[in-house]
């Protein structure tokens, strides 16, 4: 099955700064790559997504960006916030093939004030 | 979002017991999923179901037993519950398959002695 890798498991910004977390997957297959955040003791919910025929998508302050050669997509946070602190988790999925969901193990991103 | 609830929030349990997890959604959604979290592993699919009548297993289905008689509710049944399957549970809802935005519950952790 897919297997889809996330680094690094935390980090911590300056307000004010750039975060990036970047995924690898495993199934050159996949074509769907959405991004979810979760913050302490809430439920996963859906920030940015995008398809294998993109490379980038941007909405506002998050952007993701998908190299289908190397097999690996990256979420990019500007302008970091203290609300933006939360984990981050990527997944990916192949259509063609068992259609399942397959998550990364998730980014503890904290954005100190 | 309070148009998709699971219940109960809370259940401690014992070994061997059977356990069932409850799932309801109000927007109609035909897909809906169940996820597994734990430390180190991400959010894993258990199973998932198209609509009413039709499921399939995801990543980790063993020890689980799902069904769908009406489009609004999704029960996960732990037949005889395991240590291992001590998790927060996650039911998600969506209007397609899981390659499309999915709509989380609010979870239940599930403990097993």
């Amino acid at each position: 099955g897919e297997n889809v890798e996330q680094h690094p498991s935390t980090l911590s910004v300056q307000e004010g700064d750039s975060a990036v977390i970047k995924c690898t997957y495993s199934d050159s297959a996949s074509n769907y790559f959405p991004w979810y955040k979760q913050e302490l003791g809430k439920r996963p919910q859906l920030i940015i997504d995008i398809r294998s025929n993109v490379g980038e998508k941007k909405d506002q302050r998050i952007a993701v960006t998908l190299n289908k050669t190397a097999k690996h997509f990256s979420l990019h946070i500007t302008e970091t916030q203290p609300e933006d602190s939360a984990v981050y988790f990527c997944a990916s999925v192949d259509q063609t093939g068992a259609n399942n969901l397959f998550f990364g193990t998730g980014t503890r991103l904290t954005v100190i004030p | 979002d309070a148009g998709i609830t699971q219940s109960p929030r809370y259940k401690i349990t014992e070994t061997g017991r059977q356990v069932t997890l409850m799932c309801h959604q109000t927007w109609s959604h035909s897909y809906m999923f169940w996820y597994r979290q734990d430390l180190g592993h991400g959010l894993r699919l258990i199973y998932y179901s198209a609509a009413a009548d039709i499921t399939d297993k995801g990543e980790v289905p063993d020890g689980y037993v799902v069904s769908r008689s009406k489009t609004e509710n999704f029960p996960l049944t732990l037949e005889s519950a395991t240590r291992s399957q001590t998790s927060v549970y996650f039911c998600a809802s969506g209007t397609s398959g899981t390659a499309n935005e999915q709509f989380f519950g609010p979870g239940t952790r599930l403990t097993v002695l």
